[in-house]
């Protein structure tokens, strides 16, 4: 699977929009960006995934760039409940093995 | 719809022992996967088992080893305990008949290797 690079951390005021930039320089054309995020002491929760196209769902949405190079998860209106590390994977299908990287320490402020 | 179940959620080993842990699936799901997540390595895939059957393996020892029953929960063991083996275990699963990163993870097993 490619690999992703991700900012370690990130600040956002609570109520903003948080923008998560992810490069993933050496995709191919059949690999997918799926996004997971994982609140402290818990198991990491699916949040969004695409191929191409910008995807939206209720938890946020994911914008690919033309070249699927890089893509950037938007939380629309961070709440203190969305601090959490957000990981940024690059997918084949083919078989259930997600490489996680370091992701990026998302902090949410009041 | 009751979540992916890990027992236990806390336990403590000395080195050499070995452990069991335990994983049920959301109903339904026939895949399993686990990962190890370490402050070190991150979270790093264990192994996935889909209809019994190991699918995919990721580059651990022989030491860690898994299994699937007919009704889809699994059990990983490690053998010989190692300090290092102190992690956050954690085990996800999905429908696994389509090829999809959408995984469902427990809360997972913390290990402490004493």
């Amino acid at each position: 699977d490619a690999k992703t690079t991700q900012p370690p951390s990130m600040d956002c005021a609570e109520g903003r929009a948080a923008n998560l930039p992810c490069n993933h320089s050496t995709i191919s054309g059949n690999e997918y960006v799926y996004w997971y995020r994982q609140i402290h002491s818990q198991g990491p929760q699916y949040i969004i995934h695409g191929l191409k196209n910008n995807e939206t769902n209720e938890m946020a949405s994911l914008i690919i760039t033309e070249d699927r190079k890089s893509s950037t998860l938007i939380l629309p209106h961070a709440t203190l409940r969305d601090t959490a590390v957000y990981y940024c994977i690059v997918y084949l299908n083919a078989g259930n093995m997600l490489t996680f990287g370091g992701g990026t320490r998302l902090m949410v402020k009041p | 719809k009751a979540g992916v179940t890990q027992t236990p959620r806390y336990l403590i080993k000395t080195r050499g022992q070995q452990v069991t842990l335990s994983c049920s699936p959301i109903s339904g799901h026939r895949s399993v996967s686990w990962y190890q997540q370490t402050p070190g390595q991150g979270l790093q895939f264990l192994f996935e088992y889909f209809s019994e059957t190991q699918r995919n393996k990721g580059n651990f020892p022989g030491r860690f080893s898994g299994r699937q029953f007919s009704n889809s929960r699994s059990e990983m063991n490690v053998s010989t305990l190692e300090l290092g083996d102190s992690a956050l275990y954690l085990c996800a699963s999905s429908l696994g008949t389509k090829n999809t990163g959408e995984l469902f993870f427990g809360e997972g097993s913390r290990l402490t290797v004493l």
